[in-house]
């Protein structure tokens, strides 16, 4: 089976724009969960969809919002992006308990 | 809230055994997990424990878990050179896949 999929790997955008994430988990999950990475705080979770629908949140702002489509794939989107939000942006497809991380998505805000 | 501790930084040497320690406080937490993270990667799963085990091997990888004490060990036989890497302790419960992580440990091994 292929493993986690995301895109794109790498993405430099500047401080007030918006930018989109996406995710394809492996065949057959319907969970994908997505984290954060930085330096600083560490891997901090964001949000889990489960057949299109959030089953879970973390302490995020609103800026940052996901959805689930119908084949599981999944978007994060981040607006007015802040300096703050540079990060590795990690992707996780989960069965019966068991996540599986893809290769992340490194975001550089200027 | 949940909160994972773990030591930052193991330095081994080749041939050795390394032993990364982790403590939880969540004492609903379920499964318990090992990732590693080599430079500029995602975080591959190694191993996971069911908190109704104490210990499970796979290969060169041994956990203990302390369930008690909510200690977690992952033990790494005959460590080689592709063994440097972060470390991480995960716990999730089974209400949902959340994941809390600690801060991971850096694991070098040196000639």
């Amino acid at each position: 089976k292929a493993g986690v999929t995301q895109t794109p790997r790498y993405l430099i955008k500047t401080r007030g724009q918006q930018v989109t994430l996406s995710c394809s988990p492996i065949s057959g999950h319907r969970s994908v969960s997505w984290y954060q990475q930085t330096p600083g705080q560490g891997l901090q979770f964001l949000f889990e969809y489960f057949s299109e629908t959030q089953r879970n949140k973390g302490n995020f702002p609103g800026r940052f919002s996901g959805r689930q489509f119908s084949n599981s794939r999944s978007e994060m989107n981040v607006s007015t992006l802040e300096l703050g939000d540079s990060a590795l942006y990690l992707c996780a497809s989960s069965s019966q308990n068991t996540q599986y991380f893809g290769p992340g998505t490194r975001l550089t805000v200027l | 809230g949940e909160d994972v501790e773990q030591s930052l930084f193991l330095s081994v040497r080749e041939g050795d055994s390394s032993v990364i320690n982790c403590t939880y406080t969540d004492s609903s937490s379920t499964y318990l997990y090992w990732y590693k993270q080599e430079p500029g990667a995602g975080l591959q799963l190694l191993t996971y424990i069911f908190s109704n085990m104490d210990m499970k091997q796979d290969q060169r990888l041994t956990v203990l878990l302390n369930k008690k004490d909510k200690h977690l060990s992952l033990r790494i036989a005959d460590t080689q050179t592709g063994d440097s890497a972060i470390y991480f302790c995960a716990e999730s419960n089974s209400n949902d896949y959340k994941l809390s992580f600690g801060a991971g440990t850096t694991v070098t091994v040196r000639a």
